[in-house]
């Protein structure tokens, strides 16, 4: 089964941004809201970001998303030890007639 | 505040059918118009969404497991319930239950998921 695509991993220090990306196409991406989700170990998913770039109610704001097309990224600035988890990005697929996720990405913040 | 909870069988037998329940609290789940889902996650690997309930008793089910999946609910009990015939080793996973508020996606609560063996 077709999933979107996002990098495996992603590393950063203390106090940088970065950034993880998330690709899919004209019936997921391109033509329905994304979602981001956090997942720290040994937990269920997390909403992080909802439509694209909206953060529920107690998300800092150092997480942020943006949509251009047929992909999207999450960024986190500040990046902070606690940050530390598996992201996933998530999509409604109109092929699929239900919701679509990313592989995962595995941020390692050193 | 909206609690769900997994509960079921921790193993099965291959060729045997999973059943598993998420029982809602803190709130009625035929109530407003939502999407009751169920999710898995191999060990390892990324979540894929096995197919939901509407609040008015209609499913969707992912076509990749469309013909081995029935999800009903019983709104006495407050639960809603995942079958999975034949089951095989690559149906072991960790099951969520989830909360859909636009049924788009919008997953706003989780169970805390439990994990399905299938092994002889």
């Amino acid at each position: 089964q077709s999933v979107l695509t996002q990098p495996p991993s992603a590393s950063g220090t203390p106090g940088q941004r970065v950034t993880i990306s998330c690709s899919g196409s004209s019936s997921n991406i391109g033509s329905n809201y994304v979602y981001w989700y956090q997942q720290l170990p040994g937990t269920a998913p997390k909403l992080l970001i909802y439509r694209n770039n909206q953060r529920p109610s107690g998300v800092p704001d150092r997480f942020s998303g943006s949509k251009s097309g047929t992909s999207a990224s999450l960024a986190i600035s500040g990046l902070r030890s606690e940050d530390e988890a598996d992201y996933y990005c998530a999509a409604w697929d109109d092929s699929l007639s239900g919701p679509l996720f990313g592989g995962g990405t595995k941020l390692t913040v050193l | 505040q909206v609690q769900l909870q997994e509960s079921g069988p921790g193993l099965v037998k291959p060729s045997q059918t999973l059943s598993l329940t998420c029982t809602v609290s803190g709130g009625s789940i035929s109530s407003g118009s939502y999407y009751w889902s169920w999710i898995r996650q191999p060990a390892g690997k990324g979540l894929e969404w096995i197919g939901r309930i509407y609040t008015s008793g209609s499913t969707n089910y992912n076509p990749s497991l469309k013909s081995r999946v029935t999800i009903s609910v019983d709104t006495s009990k407050n639960q809603f319930s995942l079958k999975l015939s034949s089951v095989t080793a690559a149906d072991t996973a960790v099951y969520y239950c989830a909360r859909d508020e636009y049924g788009t996606g919008y997953f706003d609560y989780w169970g805390q998921g439990t994990l399905v063996t299938v092994s002889s």
